[in-house]
């Protein structure tokens, strides 16, 4: 089976400039989350899907991030513009239920610098 | 929203010993508690998780304890090897909820 699939795996940006990354979750997989972990901390919360309705997105920073799910498989996290602060990795994760009673399998991430 | 503690942040132990890693929260309706590993460069990954209607939990190795009284859970990984070193998290998630609330994470590395 395979894996959730992130790209790209590195991305180095300047600071006001913007980034896309992309994420294909494992095939049947109902819920899609993103998280964000900064060096040194565990992941948290930017948005989670349902299909492709948004269930909760209270921690997205919405003036400069936004998400979508389209047809309800990939996803795609924007950030235009980027702040120093937004250098991280961005994880996304799937699972196979509508609510959080089961495993999480993640993607490898994709590490984001902000110069 | 809920909060998760967790401790230590890094635990250095002698290959065959035992490594504990301790968590807390603080919402009482928490009630499914996941633990994730994460190697170097890749994701976490689920290596054990329990319930609150379970007291302990064991896999092989490793075994997860819960007290819902005193809102703590522990990781306890026995007859440590080189191959289990790496960030383990600990989660509390709300049942029906949309969140898992992770701790900060503990770097262990097992010296051969």
């Amino acid at each position: 089976e395979a894996g959730v699939a992130q790209s790209p795996r590195y991305k180095i940006i300047e600071k006001r400039q913007s980034v896309a990354f992309w994420c294909n979750p494992i095939s049947g997989h109902a819920t899609l989350y993103w998280y964000q972990q900064i060096l040194g901390q565990g992941p948290k919360l930017l948005i989670q899907f349902q299909n492709n309705g948004v269930v909760d997105d209270s921690q997205l920073p919405k003036d400069r991030f936004s998400a979508e799910r389209l047809k309800g498989v990939d996803s795609t996290l924007k950030i235009q513009p980027a702040k120093l602060e937004d250098s991280a990795v961005y994880l996304c994760a799937s699972s196979l239920g509508a609510a959080n009673t089961g495993e999480l399998f993640f993607g490898e991430g994709s590490r984001l610098t902000v110069l | 929203g809920e909060n998760v503690e967790q401790h230590p942040s890094t635990l250095s132990v002698q290959e065959g010993d035992s490594a504990v890693i301790k968590c807390t929260y603080s919402d009482s309706a928490s009630n499914y508690f996941p633990w994730y590993k994460q190697e170097l460069g890749k994701g976490p990954q689920l290596i054990i998780d329990i319930r609150s209607n379970v007291g302990e939990k064991k896999d092989q190795r490793i075994a997860v304890t819960l007290n819902k009284t005193a809102k703590h859970f522990s990781l306890h990984i026995t007859e440590t090897q080189p191959e289990d070193s790496a960030v383990y998290f600990c989660a509390a998630s709300i049942g029906g909820g949309n969140q898992f609330y992770f701790g900060t994470g503990t770097s262990l590395t097992v010296i051969p």
